[in-house]
């Protein structure tokens, strides 16, 4: 079945960039998604990418797709306090299929 | 404006009770889902409807119901047979083969007292 690893928790400091990664196991996986949970609320679409695609970048946010490998990151750029969060990488094989969830990063930005 | 409404945003019960989560939604999504959040599990899919009168069990069913009676409305039963129902429940939606991804509540915190 569809399984979505990420690493659990991520520290930074205001200014960094930070780097997200992800990795899935379905081949067939179409539609990539990066969800972000603040605490107590639900998730918001930050942005998603399609398997056609190597990056898609809008505006601090860069996504990058390794198909070879499975991989998928999330770079944000000058990242500041409100950036802290968890944020979720999401993947389906196709429009019609539900979304696969990985467990979450925890990302910690220190001023 | 459009989005997605959950109630009660905290919900507090005994054990062997049923309870019920509301989920609506005012987007003219045609599919609707509900999962359950636990610390450091990510999200676990319990039902989704893709179409009025219709749903599926997604991967932890048991001891949850569901109903779609219309497509504003994805109601979820937490029934006395689900053991270890304190949880952070989130409903989404999201129009059917929609490659945009899903539009989410605020979440119910459910806790077993």
């Amino acid at each position: 079945g569809e399984d979505v690893e990420q690493s659990l928790f991520l520290s930074v400091r205001e200014g960094d960039s930070s780097v997200i990664n992800c990795t899935y196991t379905d081949s067939s996986s179409t539609y990539l998604y990066w969800y972000k949970q603040e605490p107590g609320a639900g998730l918001q679409l930050l942005t998603y990418i399609f398997s056609n695609m190597d990056m898609k970048q809008d505006q601090r946010l860069t996504v990058l797709l390794n198909k070879k490998d499975k991989h998928l990151s999330l770079r944000i750029a000058d990242t500041q306090t409100g950036d802290s969060a968890i944020y979720f990488c999401a993947e389906s094989t196709s429009g019609y299929s539900t979304l696969t969830f990985g467990k979450g990063t925890m990302l910690l930005v220190s001023p | 404006d459009g989005g997605i409404t959950q109630s009660p945003k905290y919900l507090f019960r005994k054990e062997g009770q049923n309870v019920t989560l509301s989920c609506e939604q005012n987007l003219n999504h045609d599919a609707m889902y509900w999962y359950r959040q636990d610390p450091g599990q990510g999200l676990r899919l319990i039902y989704y409807s893709q179409i009025v009168n219709d749903f599926q069990k997604g991967d932890i069913a048991e001891g949850y119901s569901v109903s779609r009676e219309k497509k504003e409305s994805f109601p979820l039963t937490v029934t006395s047979a689900q053991k270890n129902p304190t949880a952070f429940y989130l409903c989404a939606s999201s129009l059917t083969g929609e490659r945009g991804g899903y539009t989410f509540g605020s979440g119910t915190r459910l806790t077993v007292v």
